[in-house]
């Protein structure tokens, strides 16, 4: 079956770096897309990786090992409006989207 | 650009009634349009996807007569929940892509059964 891990919930300071982890098992691999989501909206788009290696974009940077089955956001100078829950999401062999269960971020002042 | 709409943001409806939800692409056509439902606390989970002028295809445990979907234009999808329940309560988002494969998402939809 296709598995997306990452962790349900994660606590950082403001102004300190968080790296958050998702794994994967999926039939095919075509990307995979970073996500944030705050409370009762519609996630936003914040990173697509499909080759390996890191991605920067800003405070916001994303990492994919397609060996590994694995990838990271890493999330730094945290801000109190990073609270979030990140998802993270895998485009299958079909291109359909398979999503983790999303990762709650609490930042703490 | 690459705008996503849906209406309304919130409805509150009786148990028994019917739903209806618009999601529409704004400033591009739109090939491919999904339909998602997440409860609180939860990942989203993919309802069904719709091509223009196709039957939707459905997640299993989906019921296709439950929540009519409707791509009757490359910029229009709507879902109606019929004979809503109050187990229907829930965040509905649309998303829609192009040829490319980012999906992009609308505000989503809150739905409330009483």
């Amino acid at each position: 079956g296709q598995n997306i891990d990452q962790p349900t919930e994660m606590t950082a300071t403001e102004g300190a770096i968080v790296q958050i982890n998702c794994t994967y098992q999926t039939s095919g691999f075509n990307g995979l897309f970073w996500y944030q989501q705050h409370a009762g909206e519609a996630p936003t788009f914040l990173s697509y990786n499909v080759l390996d290696g890191l991605e920067e974009k800003g405070r916001f940077s994303s990492f994919l090992s397609r060996s590994k089955g694995y990838s990271y956001l890493l999330l730094k100078e945290l801000q109190m409006k990073d609270s979030a829950s990140y998802l993270c999401a895998v485009v299958d062999s079909n291109y359909q989207l398979i999503w983790g269960a999303g990762t709650k971020l609490i930042i703490k002042p | 650009g690459a705008v996503v709409s849906q209406h309304p943001s919130r409805v509150i409806c009786k148990s028994g009634t019917s739903v209806k939800i618009e999601c529409r692409s704004l400033d591009f056509q739109a090939t491919t349009m999904f339909w998602y439902r997440q409860f609180p606390k939860q990942s989203l989970m993919l309802m069904a996807t719709s091509n223009e002028g196709s039957k939707a295809t459905y997640e299993q445990g989906v019921e296709k007569d439950k929540f009519l979907i409707n791509h009757a234009s490359l910029t229009l999808s709507t879902l109606t929940v019929t004979s809503a329940h109050p187990e229907d309560s829930s965040f509905y988002i649309c998303s829609a892509k192009t040829g490319s494969v980012e999906q992009y998402f609308g505000p989503g939809t809150r739905l409330t059964v009483t």
